[in-house]
Parts: structure tokens; sequence; C-alpha cells
């Protein structure tokens, strides 16, 4: 399968602790995107690296989110102390996207989401 | 601040029928407009994007449409099938510097048989 994968599917954890999300994503992206997506909503950007570099933050993501992609392959979404609030899917795309045109025709590519609930 | 809002937000249509869904956002500076698809509890699949320049992207069944002055987008799936039963989202990416999409909430389509 060589699309984005994402491990794992499904987390249920009680409030107060930590949980780790993995993304694979499509082998020659140089980008990676995470998105969180409640119910009944679109998903919401949380951050995005360009190859290793984690170039933008939304403000949803709160300093007890930390992502990182180390040597610019899979990247891990880490969340600390969890509340119920942050009880949704959590989508991991990728994307390549070459030169000044990059921009115009970036597709970025999804993965199934790991859905979390906390307790 | 880029809104994106899809109307309706659910729809529900019989076989065979042909059916427009509508993307509108606030902010015409975009690089390009997705649409996806999203089937329960699972991720999203890409359908057709739309760069800026562009006013129309076709997919077999699926036709989608810009008008970037406007900030419009509209989706249409010609001869529907239970199988295109899903959810329907949009997306635009903003010109500049940010790199994410900003999406819509979805359009929820239903095709009875």
């Amino acid at each position: 399968d060589t699309g984005v994968s994402q491990d794992p599917r499904h987390k249920i954890t009680k409030r107060g602790q930590n949980v780790t999300f993995r993304c694979d994503p499509i082998s020659e992206h140089n980008r990676l995107y995470w998105y969180r997506q409640t119910l009944g909503q679109g998903p919401e950007f949380l951050t995005y690296f360009q190859n290793e570099a984690q170039l933008e933050k939304s403000r949803l993501l709160s300093d007890r989110f930390s992502a990182e992609r180390p040597k610019g392959s899979f990247s891990t979404l880490e969340i600390q102390r969890t509340e119920q609030g942050d009880s949704a899917m959590y989508l991991c795309a990728s994307s390549l996207a070459l030169g000044a045109s990059g921009g115009y025709q970036e597709t970025q590519y999804f993965g199934p989401g790991t859905r979390l609930l906390v307790l | 601040k880029q809104e994106v809002t899809q109307i309706p937000a659910a729809l529900s249509v019989p076989e065979g029928e042909n059916l427009v869904l509508n993307c509108s956002f606030t902010d015409s500076a975009i690089y390009n407009l997705q649409w996806f698809r999203q089937d329960p509890g699972k991720g999203l699949t890409s359908l057709l994007l739309i760069q800026s320049s562009q006013r129309e992207q076709t997919s077999g069944r699926l036709n989608a449409s810009l008008d970037k002055s406007s900030g419009r987008s509209t989706l249409y799936i010609a001869a529907s099938q239970p199988g295109d039963s899903a959810t329907y989202l949009c997306a635009v990416k903003r010109s500049g510097s940010a790199r994410q999409l900003t999406f819509g909430s979805g359009t929820q389509l239903t095709v009875l048989p």
C-alpha cells in the first residue's frame, strides 16, 4: 500500500494521560500536515512540516501538543495531559510540492485518521 | 480569515438524479480549491483539484467549477448512484505563505436506491 498510513486507528484513554499518534506519509512527499476533525465539522489545520522542519502551527495547537518529523519521514503527534475536549479524529496528510508552481498544483493525500476518545 | 461554507448541509436524492453541491469562500486570494469525499469514520479521498487559474475540472461523472472572483465553487455529480453516498468537503488553499487547507463543514449526501 503506497498511501498515507496512521497508527493507531483508534485510541481510548483516560483524562490526564499522554497519547502519541504516528503518521507515515507517501514516501517521496516532502510536506506533511496534521489536522483535527470533530463530529459534523470539516478538518481544522494543526501544523505542517516541510521535510523535517515544522514551519507553521495553528493557535489550536496548545502547549500540550507537540509534533515531530525526524529525518523528514514519518511524523508523531503527542498530546500530553489529555482533556475530554481533545476527543476528535486526527488526520494526517502528505503532499509533494515542487518549485514555484508547487502551491497551485499541490494535492494533499489524507490517511485514514486516528480516532481519539478521552474519557 | 478565510471562511468556507457549504450548502446544503445534507441532501437526499433518488438514484439517477443529477445534483449540485455548493461551496463558497470569503477570500478570493487562493492557490487552488479541492473537493474531497469522506465515508463515515474514514479519511478523505481527493476527488478534484482546481487551480486558481482554471475554471473547471472533470473526472468521470464529476465536474467541479470555480469562480474565484465571486468566491464560489460547485461540484456537479451526474447520474448519482447509491455508492456516491458520503460527505463531500471542499477546501481552499490560500495564497501566500500559508500552506494549509481551510475546509467547509461538508454536505452529507444520501442517494436512495
